[in-house]
């Protein structure tokens, strides 16, 4: 069983603060994603990986910044969290190729104060 | 890039009925259309997948068609029951190894 899992379910932080979401998948996978998913805005994806110390923007990064040192770890950065940058946040994984099931953790509730 | 429309926002029907979620692409290069499940509180899952050689794909209660030349795909759920209550993500891939678009949601209520 593909496990994707996300260091906190729920988070608070101030306005200002340097916050951190941690996500890590335990099936070898080379590509990960980030999404933050809003009601009536669908997922929308942020930043993505296909491989070690990789990255690539996806549809929203700006505000956001990522970082995958290990193959199994993506770390979302928040520099300075904003008001509006209180969301879900969906972290997932795929193997590579064109055509293979896309896993998502069980996502982390950030509020900004 | 891609762009995927998803249509209704939200659903009710009576239990027992079929409920239909559309969709619509617009890279004509996208080959790949999951759909996926998320009850309240939990992660989106995966329920069915259809590519584009293939023109429908059906597993129990649940069925997926692709028109290639529309540009449009649909989820078909029949016999509808309350577990089915969920929000529903339909979703595209371009060529090669691009990220899966998704379009915006559909919320399914079904009343027993």
């Amino acid at each position: 069983d593909v496990k994707v899992t996300q260091s906190s379910r729920y988070l608070v932080k101030r306005t200002g603060e340097k916050v951190f979401l941690e996500c890590v998948q335990d099936m070898d996978h080379e590509n990960m994603f980030w999404y933050r998913q809003d009601p009536g805005l669908g997922l929308r994806l942020i930043y993505f990986s296909y491989d070690v110390k990789m990255k690539e923007k996806g549809d929203i990064p700006e505000g956001y910044s990522v970082s995958r040192e290990k193959k199994e770890r993506f770390s979302l950065i928040l520099e300075s969290a904003s008001t509006n940058q209180t969301s879900m946040y969906l972290c997932a994984s795929r193997s590579g190729g064109a055509i293979n099931e896309q896993f998502f953790g069980p996502g982390t509730r950030l509020t900004v104060l | 890039g891609e762009n995927v429309e998803q249509h209704p926002s939200t659903l009710s029907v009576q239990e027992g009925d079929s409920a239909v979620i559309k969709c619509t692409y617009s890279d004509s290069a996208s080959n790949y259309f999951p759909w996926y499940k998320q009850e309240l509180g939990k992660r989106p899952q995966l329920i069915i997948d259809i590519r584009s050689n293939v023109g429908e794909k059906k597993d129990q209660r649940i069925a997926v068609t692709l028109n290639k030349t529309a540009k449009h795909f649909s989820l078909h759920i029949t016999e509808t029951q309350p577990e089915d209550s969920a929000v529903y993500f339909c979703a595209a891939r371009g060529g090669g190894n691009t990220p899966l678009v998704f379009g915006k949601g559909t919320r399914l209520s079904v009343i027993a």
